[in-house]
């Protein structure tokens, strides 16, 4: 079952902070997030593999809610290279499921 | 190591002509990924590999799909009888299976086009 996006799109103006949040009506068992700009191939940010688990680097930080069957991506003080579509991936099942479904993905735009 | 590395990078093909794709993962990654994707929306995962063995094929792909990792190295996918339906962006994948949990790494992908 595809993990669903909000919000598919935000434009934000540089140094301002988004969210972006991926939920399932499944169980999560692992949430990936990956940027790709446009005509490019997927990056990948993170992996958050334990609910309550949060990660981060630079400006760039998650947060899985295993209950709620939730991750979030959190951007704060955005740089225009963060502009791209942002995609969370989330394995079917649990241990020994390596392929992922993504969600839609949501658009980021950042402007000066 | 460069990366993940595909070829061609864009195929124009007649609808009902076969055609391959080939993808070169991390040497040192022993899981290698197909996903397909088309315009706005997320990778659609296809088929995946663990060294040699093929160990998921997604229910969505057709009997036209094959894949193939000879001696998990590079890996081939293979259409046949093409379909306009088939034109996407075919995006291969490769990781290591640690036990940190192990983000993919893509390579640019094929920009398949059928007419």
């Amino acid at each position: 079952q595809q993990p669903v996006q909000s919000p598919q799109a935000v434009i934000l103006r540089e140094g301002e902070d988004a969210v972006i949040n991926c939920s399932s009506s499944k169980a999560l068992y692992s949430v990936h997030w990956y940027r790709q700009k446009h005509g490019e191939a997927p990056v990948f940010l993170m992996i958050l593999l334990k609910g309550g688990e949060q990660k981060g680097h630079d400006k760039i930080s998650a947060s899985f809610n295993e209950k709620k069957q939730q991750s979030s991506l959190y951007l704060t003080a955005s740089q225009l290279s963060y502009s791209g579509t942002y995609f969370c991936g989330t394995p079917p099942s649990g241990a020994g499921s390596y392929q992922l479904t993504f969600g839609k993905g949501t658009k980021l735009s950042v402007i000066p | 190591d460069t990366g993940v590395s595909q070829n061609p990078r864009h195929k124009i093909t007649k609808r009902g002509q076969n055609v391959t794709f080939r993808c070169d993962p991390i040497s040192e990654h022993n899981r290698l990924y197909w996903y397909r994707q088309t315009l706005g929306q997320g990778p659609e995962f296809l088929t995946y590999f663990q060294n040699e063995a093929q160990l998921e094929k997604s229910r969505l792909l057709s009997d036209r799909f094959s894949a193939e990792r000879p001696k998990g190295s590079f890996s081939t996918l293979e259409i046949q009888r093409t379909e306009q339906g088939d034109s996407a962006m075919y995006l291969c994948a490769s990781s290591f299976s640690g036990t940190g949990g192990d983000g993919y790494t893509f390579g640019s992908g094929t920009r398949l086009t059928v007419v």
